[in-house]
């Protein structure tokens, strides 16, 4: 079955430098997401991302996030300047079809570890 | 914001036990979702749910989509100790990409 693949599994990063967590949605999927999970926390969105722009995003998404589709199959996100509170699990997501409720398929996730 | 609360927020269960959680949001839900977390991995979709009153069925899992639009609940049946995760319920608006997830609860299967 194809999946939602991410890199690294694992990144540890010292406050306020640049990181970028990369992602290859599954193949025929057009709809792109990036999520958080703070330890022991529930699952929060972050953006969404179609057409090559971003159509929703949460307050949590703020200037120092970006996102970018860089070729035909990665899907990334970048902290420009990162903070001890980015400490979490990054999940990407991807979904396929026209209609709004189709499900959204998750990868593994990176642990982002901020020193 | 949407807010959407689960129960129990964990259980202890023996092996062979049926399960069942619940999941109730403060704002209308079009599509339910039920993912399984297994610890250092993503959610894993278990159950999509499209229509109020729907139930459906994936093997010994069984969700309902209420009526109201602002619940849904999950049961298990006949528990095995690759059920142990945590449960996540989740919802999807008409027009909002995002999905809104539950608090989660925690299962923990005794063999």
């Amino acid at each position: 079955e194809p999946e939602v693949t991410q890199t690294p599994s694992h990144q540890v990063t010292q406050m306020g430098q640049e990181v970028i967590l990369r992602c290859v949605p599954i193949s025929n999927h057009l709809y792109f997401y990036w999520y958080r999970q703070i330890l022991g926390q529930k699952v929060e969105f972050l953006v969404s991302f179609y057409n090559n722009e971003i159509s929703e995003k949460s307050e949590i998404f703020d200037d120092q996030f970006s996102v970018e589709r860089p070729d035909g199959s990665n899907f990334t996100l970048k902290i420009r300047s990162t903070k001890l509170e980015d400490s979490a699990m990054y999940f990407c997501a991807s979904r396929g079809g026209t209609a709004s409720n189709q499900p959204q398929h998750f990868g593994d996730g990176t642990r982002l570890s901020i020193l | 914001g949407q807010q959407l609360n689960q129960s129990p927020q964990s259980m202890f269960i023996q092996e062979g036990e049926d399960v069942s959680m619940n999941c109730t949001s403060s704002s209308i839900f079009n599509t339910w979702l039920w993912y399984k977390q297994d610890p250092g991995e993503g959610p894993v979709l278990l159950i999509a749910l499209y229509k109020a009153g729907e139930l459906t069925s994936n093997g010994r899992l069984t969700a309902q989509f209420g009526i109201t639009r602002k619940d849904s609940f999950l049961n298990i049946s006949a528990s095995i100790p690759s059920d142990v995760g945590i449960y996540f319920c989740a919802g999807q608006s008409y027009g909002y990409q995002k999905v809104t997830f539950g608090t989660g609860t925690k299962l923990q299967v005794i063999p």
